[in-house]
């Protein structure tokens, strides 16, 4: 049971250029989640998905694109990458049963845009 | 959109004594979900403890327990009996009931003095 995995761990893209983060999880979850960190402004929800197919915007959703590609996967992509996304990036899935709700976190992807 | 606001971004308690973090939100539902998460430096996301909205009861896991204040919107974390191991960013979160939209506030990063 590996949880929720992230790849990348670490990326430096220039500007202009384009990167798909993946995470994938093992647990059953139906819903998955896209974050960033930034230092003082916490984690920022940039899109979700309740479930498989559907997707929606969060918090910080301009200049991402995401794809539920099945129930396991949920990607996050950059099309044109800017400096204002370097940022650290959270996946997450949410255990629905028994009303806990609670998330489970991947390890994180370090993204520095140049 | 709901906002959860954290005003210490900072505090700091002598070991084996008593911390209280603040935590406050801004909601029109009534049926919600909060939560805290602990991020130690390693970076994992670990959930502390979560709150029913429905719930009058605070909810208590072994050294931490909340004051949930609804009419006032509050949702301060207590850790009783500190330990080094505490040290960390601690994060109060909120689960809307209509949907599976989550939204962090900025952090206070908890420093624990021997």
């Amino acid at each position: 049971n590996a949880g929720v995995t992230q790849t990348p761990k670490f990326q430096v893209l220039k500007t202009g250029q384009s990167m798909t983060l993946q995470c994938a999880q093992d647990m059953n979850h139906n819903s998955m989640y896209w974050y960033r960190q930034d230092p003082g402004m916490g984690l920022r929800l940039i899109y979700y998905s309740a479930s498989e197919g559907t997707t929606d915007k969060g918090e910080v959703p301009n200049g991402y694109n995401v794809s539920r590609l099945n129930k396991r996967e949920f990607s996050l992509r950059l099309e044109s990458a800017a400096p204002s996304q370097t940022s650290v990036y959270f996946c997450a899935s949410m255990r629905e049963r028994g009303y806990s709700y609670e998330q489970y976190f991947g390890p994180g992807t370090r993204l520095t845009v140049t | 959109a709901q906002t959860v606001t954290q005003s210490q971004p900072e505090m700091s308690v002598q070991e084996a004594e008593t911390v209280t973090l603040s935590c406050t939100y801004d909601t029109s539902e009534s049926d919600y979900y909060l939560f805290w998460y602990k991020q130690p430096p390693s970076r994992q996301m670990i959930l502390v403890i979560r709150q029913e909205a429905y719930k009058q009861q605070n909810a208590t896991e072994n050294r931490f327990s909340v004051n949930f204040q609804k009419a006032a919107k509050s949702f301060s974390l207590k850790i009783s009996d500190s330990q080094l191991g505490d040290a960390a960013m601690y994060f109060c979160a909120y689960r809307s009931p209509n949907n599976n939209d989550m939204r962090f506030g900025a952090g206070t990063r908890l420093t624990v003095k021997p």
